[in-house]
């Protein structure tokens, strides 16, 4: 079972309008969390990191939330742009003693921003 | 620079044929690794280098060979591949040895590869 579950697996929405991804993850222990931003066919850009002892980051028009307790982050997206279609992909890191401690990847959340 | 450059971007092989995809940093980074990417589906790690030293092999056939030459640059050499194959592969670079430090992992823009 994947450690690290997005919802919704997709989304459309209109330009202009704002929006939510999900994040629920059972890695544990945890190190820090990242939303990632990956257009078709490229690699993934960075968009927050978050420790566990962070509650919100932003950058710019996205604005990523956590909380550590329930193990849940949220991504949001204000006033969308054509240009945010994309996926977006939530990534646990979790320490580990003898090993590198694998970024775990959700499966991403598929936006389309529509005119 | 916060790049890391990926060549060639797109990459079509036959299965008898023997290639190599490149990949360069140049931000100081003494970790890289190797993802292997499926449509709509998450990265999935395939080797990681630091310092230059094999760290981890995710069980890869080998019919694919990581090399680190130096510090800021990874190959994978590809020989008599599959079809199935056939991904997006993404390199990625990191401050310091882990990962799990709160440090900020680059990813390349990927080698799009079809083996037919």
């Amino acid at each position: 079972k994947n450690q690290v579950e997005q919802s919704p697996q997709s989304l459309i929405i209109l330009e202009g309008k704002n929006c939510t991804l999900q994040c629920n993850y059972t890695v544990s222990p945890f190190s820090n969390l990242r939303w990632y931003k990956q257009d078709t066919g490229r690699g993934p850009v960075s968009l927050t990191i978050m420790t566990f002892s962070e509650n919100t980051k932003s950058n710019g028009r996205y604005t990523a939330t956590l909380d550590a307790d329930t193990k849940q982050s949220s991504l949001h997206i204000t006033a969308s742009q054509l240009s945010d279609s994309a996926s977006y992909i939530c990534v646990v890191s979790a320490p580990k003693a003898d090993s590198w401690g694998k970024l775990q990847f959700g499966a991403g959340t598929q936006v389309v921003v529509t005119p | 620079d916060t790049e890391v450059t990926q060549t060639p971007k797109h990459l079509v092989m036959g299965m008898t044929n023997k290639k190599s995809l490149k990949c360069e940093q140049h931000m100081g980074h003494r970790a890289m690794y190797w993802y292997k990417q499926k449509a709509k589906k998450p990265p999935e790690l395939m080797f990681v280098y630091s310092y230059e030293k094999l760290s981890i092999n995710e069980s890869v056939p080998s019919r694919f060979s990581p090399e680190c030459p130096n510090s800021s640059l990874l190959n994978l050499h590809l020989h008599a591949l599959q079809p199935e194959d056939s991904a997006l592969y993404l390199c990625a670079s990191s401050q310091g040895g882990h990962p799990i430090l709160n440090t900020e992992a680059f990813f390349g823009q990927g080698t799009r590869l079809t083996v037919v």
